[in-house]
């Protein structure tokens, strides 16, 4: 199993450019979430999914989309990028709640994002 | 949502047993304890889990007193690798009701 990955590792955008992380899992988690790390802090949940075509918004959600398709795929969408987006982004899966399991969350590598 | 306060870094020799202690006052009912691991420029790693008593796994072990108002993470003979940020989180993700939080964790420092 590959777990989670993600792309691209590092990405550069200007102002206002839009963008999408691609998340991908190959466990079959039904959760998967989106999370951002700044330098010298913890990780604050942007938005995550129980399922496919079920989302909801976490801590941060202001300026990102996201969508769940299949169970698969989790993108990330960045509207219109701000400097304030500047960050690592990492996803996640887990199993669900049912499972007893859902705690563990699997998180892929990052990726590292700057918006000039 | 049930706030977690754990020491900012501490520092330890090889072979040493660590141990950091998270303490997460307003604990609820339903809520697990789960402690995750992080390397620099790698996403977290789950470590264990726990609701109450003690839970040891291969890599660590978990204890939490009867009022669940703590936990302790143990970590035996730590080595070089064991360098990292630990974080204590309380909660259940995605429940509807809260979301597992990252505070900014533990920064655990092995020195040879």
């Amino acid at each position: 199993n590959a777990g989670v990955t993600q792309t691209p590792k590092f990405q550069v955008l200007k102002t206002g450019q839009s963008m999408t992380l691609q998340c991908a899992q190959d466990m079959n988690h039904e959760y998967m979430s989106w999370y951002r790390q700044d330098p010298g802090m913890g990780l604050r949940l942007i938005h995550y999914s129980v399922g496919a075509g079920i989302t909801d918004q976490g801590e941060v959600p202001n300026g990102y989309n996201v969508s769940r398709s299949t169970t698969e795929d989790f993108p990330l969408r960045l509207l219109s990028a701000a400097p304030s987006q500047t960050s690592v982004y990492f996803c996640a899966s887990s199993y669900s709640s049912s499972s007893g399991r859902d705690n563990e969350q699997f998180f892929g590598p990052g990726t590292r994002l700057t918006v000039l | 949502l049930a706030k977690t306060t754990q020491p900012i870094s501490m520092d330890s020799y090889e072979g040493q047993e660590v141990n950091i202690t998270c303490s997460h006052n307003n604990i609820a009912t339903n809520d697990y304890i789960t402690w995750y691991q992080q390397f620099p420029s790698q996403g977290p790693r789950f470590i264990i889990q726990g609701y109450k008593t003690k839970v040891t796994n291969e890599v660590a072990s978990l204890f939490i007193p009867a009022d669940r108002k703590s936990s302790t993470l143990s970590l035996p003979r730590v080595s070089l690798s064991d360098t990292a940020v630990y974080y204590c989180l309380v909660g259940r993700p995605f429940s509807g009701y809260s979301t597992l939080t990252f505070g900014k964790g533990t920064m655990l420092l092995v020195s040879p």
